[in-house]
């Protein structure tokens, strides 16, 4: 079955740095999206990328979805607090939609 | 957010229990899901409901069972649940396909004593 899987687990970020998180299909996806978690909260939707190649930004986020569909990756310039928290991607094929087990985020003042 | 609502937020229950878990959105979707969110694990995908059938159930225990009435209403049945069920159980919801973005409930966090 499509399995999702997402690097690294944990992320601690100096305030200021920036980090990327990696995501990889086994199988090709017919359009991937990021998810974020907040502490205590529920997953709310950021963005979905569905052209190969495709780049999108989102202030101090940017999304990438990879030329064969079958990975992305998130990165996130100076890193704020307010950035804490999980994110997952979620890779979409026909109608399921699989999600890898999310990067923790926490910031460092 | 109001789109999706969860109830309870919070359930202790013992194993010999029978209680239901309620999920409503007000966004016109036509897809509901279950979710089950443990700690250090990915989310797991427990059932989806399409134009109110069922069309996926990821080898869940019978001890849960769904219900989804309409559109805008799905239930989760619990049944003499086991400690390891304990976990943050989400309810989303989306237009017809599960490949379009899902919006998530707060989730009714589960312990099963």
């Amino acid at each position: 079955g499509q399995q999702v899987m997402q690097i690294p687990q944990y992320q601690h970020v100096q305030e200021g740095e920036d980090f990327t998180t990696y995501c990889n299909s086994s199988t090709t996806l017919s359009n991937i999206q990021w998810y974020k978690q907040r502490p205590g909260g529920h997953p709310v939707f950021l963005i979905q990328l569905v052209k190969s190649g495709e780049v999108k930004k989102q202030k101090r986020l940017t999304f990438q979805f990879g030329e064969a569909k079958k990975n992305s990756s998130l990165h996130i310039t100076a890193t704020q607090t307010t950035d804490v928290g999980t994110y997952f991607c979620a890779g979409a094929n026909d109608y399921k939609l699989s999600f890898g087990a999310g990067t923790t985020v926490t910031v460092r003042a | 957010e109001t789109g999706v609502t969860q109830t309870p937020r919070h359930l202790v229950m013992g194993m010999t229990n029978k209680k239901s878990l309620k999920c409503e959105q007000h966004l016109g979707h036509n897809a509901m899901y279950w979710y089950k969110q443990s700690a250090k694990k990915p989310l797991e995908l427990m059932f989806v409901y399409s134009l109110e059938e069922r069309v996926e159930n990821n080898s869940v225990p019978s001890r849960f069972s769904p219900e989804c009435p309409n559109s805008s209403h799905l239930f989760l049945h619990l049944h003499t649940l086991q400690p390891e069920d304990s976990a943050l159980y989400l309810c989303a919801s989306s237009q017809v396909s599960s490949a379009n973005e899902q919006f998530f409930g707060p989730g009714t966090r589960l312990t099963v004593l």
